[in-house]
């Protein structure tokens, strides 16, 4: 059966450090994958979504990078953390555009 | 652009009690439609996906509908329980966009 991993599940960190947060899936292949971002009191926001290795779209600008060096590895970046960069962060897959979007457990940032 | 809203935003039943929750989007150019469930601090647990060209769907004591033409959708939970508590979203997987999701409805069941 095919899970999805995301760590850590809590990081503090201060302005201006560098971020990286790591999202693998295993037992599917050439998965989509999905980085969302639900901040406090607002709706899911997509940031990042990757159809194949190298192959990422940001929806959203923002100071934030994602990398896919794996078919089952999507990496979210940044070199410098805002404060606005705080809030839970989500990564997901689907086998394609029309089936089921699979969330893991999420990570909380909380950016000082 | 497509746009999600669910009403209600909150929703406090006692057990046993069967409730609906409504979801509405604005463009009816969509693949799918999925409610999903959230617990506090944790990931999102798909429940049901429906597809463009289905009506409804069901799991267990869960219920989805879709009117497409509408715009709407209905999520029906039969004899509520205690650990039904949580918060639901719908998202909406559309052509040219990828998923857009409503800002939830916060479902508390008291035993």
């Amino acid at each position: 059966s095919q899970t999805i991993h995301q760590w850590p599940a809590t990081l503090v960190q201060p302005v201006g450090s560098p971020l990286s947060l790591e999202c693998t899936v295993e037992g599917t292949s050439n998965p989509n994958l999905y980085w969302y971002r639900q901040a406090a009191g607002r709706g899911l926001q997509l940031l990042f979504y990757s159809i194949g290795i190298d192959q990422i779209s940001s929806e959203v600008p923002q100071n934030l990078s994602a990398s896919r060096p794996q078919d089952r590895q999507f990496i979210l970046s940044s070199k410098k953390l805002l404060l606005s960069d705080s809030g839970f962060y989500l990564c997901a897959w689907s086998v394609n555009r029309n089936e089921k979007l699979f969330f893991g457990s999420g990570t909380q940032l909380s950016v000082l | 652009k497509q746009e999600v809203t669910q009403i209600p935003a909150a929703l406090s039943v006692p057990e046993g009690e069967n409730l609906v929750l409504n979801c509405s989007f604005t463009d009816s150019a969509i693949y799918n439609l999925q409610w999903f469930r959230q617990d506090p601090g944790k990931g999102l647990t798909s429940l049901l996906l429906i597809q463009s060209s289905q009506r409804e769907q069901t799991s267990g004591r869960l219920n989805a509908s879709l009117d497409k033409s509408s715009g709407r959708s209905t999520l029906y939970i039969a004899a509520s329980q205690p650990g039904d508590s949580a918060t639901y979203l719908c998202a909406v997987d559309n052509y040219g966009q990828n998923f857009v999701f409503g800002p939830g409805t916060r479902l508390s069941v008291l035993p």
